[in-house]
C-alpha cells in the first residue's frame, strides 16, 4: 500500500530564518506531487506541483520554492521566512494517471 | 478561483442521511466532480469522484444531474465522525491534475 510521510508536524521559526519541509511517498513510482498551504480559517491553496523529477510548476508568486530531487521526495523551502508564511502546509500525491489526491498529515508552521 | 458553489454550513442528525449540494454551472465536458473532506487539523481525505454517471463507494454516493450543472454528495448514515468541511471541486485530468479548493461546506453531525 502507499503511504505519505510529512515532517515535522509542528514548527516554530523566527522571521528571516530558512525553512525546509520534506515529504516522501512510499509504495508507488512516478507520482504527481503537490504542496498546499492553508492559512488560518481559509481554504487550501495550491503552491507547487510536480509531475516528475526536477519538474516543478509554481501556482502563485511567493517567498517559497520547491524541489524534487528524487522520484518520491518533494521539498518545500524558503531562504527567509515572512510572518505571512505561517500556516498549515500539506503535501499530497496522486498517481500519474490517477484522479484522487492523497494528503499527508501536514506541518503547522508558525513564523514569529 | 473555485468553480463551485456550496452552502456555508449544514446540520445533520446522527444516523440520518446527509445530502450536501454543489453547483458547478460552468463545468466543462472533460471536467470531473470530486469530493474531499477535511476533519479539523487533518489533511483532506478523498471521498469520491464522477464525470457523468452517479457513483457509489464505501463512503458515499455521488448524484450528478443530467446537465452536469450540479451534484449532491450523500452520506447514507451520518455519524459524529463525519463532522468535517466537505469540498466539492471540479477539474480535468490534464497536466498535473490540479485541484482548486473553495471554502467548502461545514457539516455538523449532531446526536
Amino acid at each position: 500500500s502507499q503511504t505519505i510521510h510529512q515532517w515535522p508536524a509542528t514548527l516554530v521559526q523566527p522571521v528571516g530564518s530558512p525553512l525546509s519541509l520534506e515529504c516522501t511517498v512510499e509504495g508507488t513510482s512516478n507520482p504527481n506531487l503537490y504542496w498546499y498551504r492553508q492559512a488560518a480559517g481559509r481554504g487550501l491553496q495550491l503552491l507547487f506541483y510536480s509531475v516528475g523529477i526536477g519538474q516543478i510548476s509554481s501556482e502563485v508568486p511567493q517567498n517559497l520554492s520547491a524541489s524534487r530531487p528524487q522520484d518520491r521526495q518533494f521539498i518545500l523551502s524558503s531562504k527567509k521566512l515572512l510572518l505571512s508564511d505561517s500556516g498549515f502546509y500539506l503535501c499530497a500525491w496522486s498517481r500519474s494517471s490517477g484522479v484522487a489526491q492523497y494528503f499527508g498529515a501536514g506541518t503547522r508552521l508558525s513564523v514569529l | 478561483d473555485a468553480k463551485t458553489t456550496q452552502p456555508t454550513s449544514m446540520d445533520c442528525a446522527e444516523g440520518r442521511a446527509a445530502n450536501l449540494p454543489c453547483n458547478h454551472s460552468t463545468i466543462s465536458g472533460n471536467e470531473y466532480v470530486y469530493w474531499y473532506r477535511q476533519i479539523h487539523s487533518q489533511g483532506p481525505q478523498y471521498i469520491i469522484h464522477g464525470l457523468k454517471n452517479n457513483e457509489t463507494n464505501e463512503m458515499a454516493s455521488l448524484i450528478i444531474t443530467e446537465d452536469r450543472k450540479s451534484s449532491t454528495l450523500i452520506l447514507p448514515h451520518a455519524t459524529l465522525r463525519d463532522t468535517a468541511v466537505y469540498y466539492c471541486i471540479v477539474g480535468s485530468m490534464e497536466y498535473g491534475n490540479k485541484l482548486v479548493f473553495g471554502a467548502g461546506t461545514i457539516l455538523r453531525v449532531k446526536s
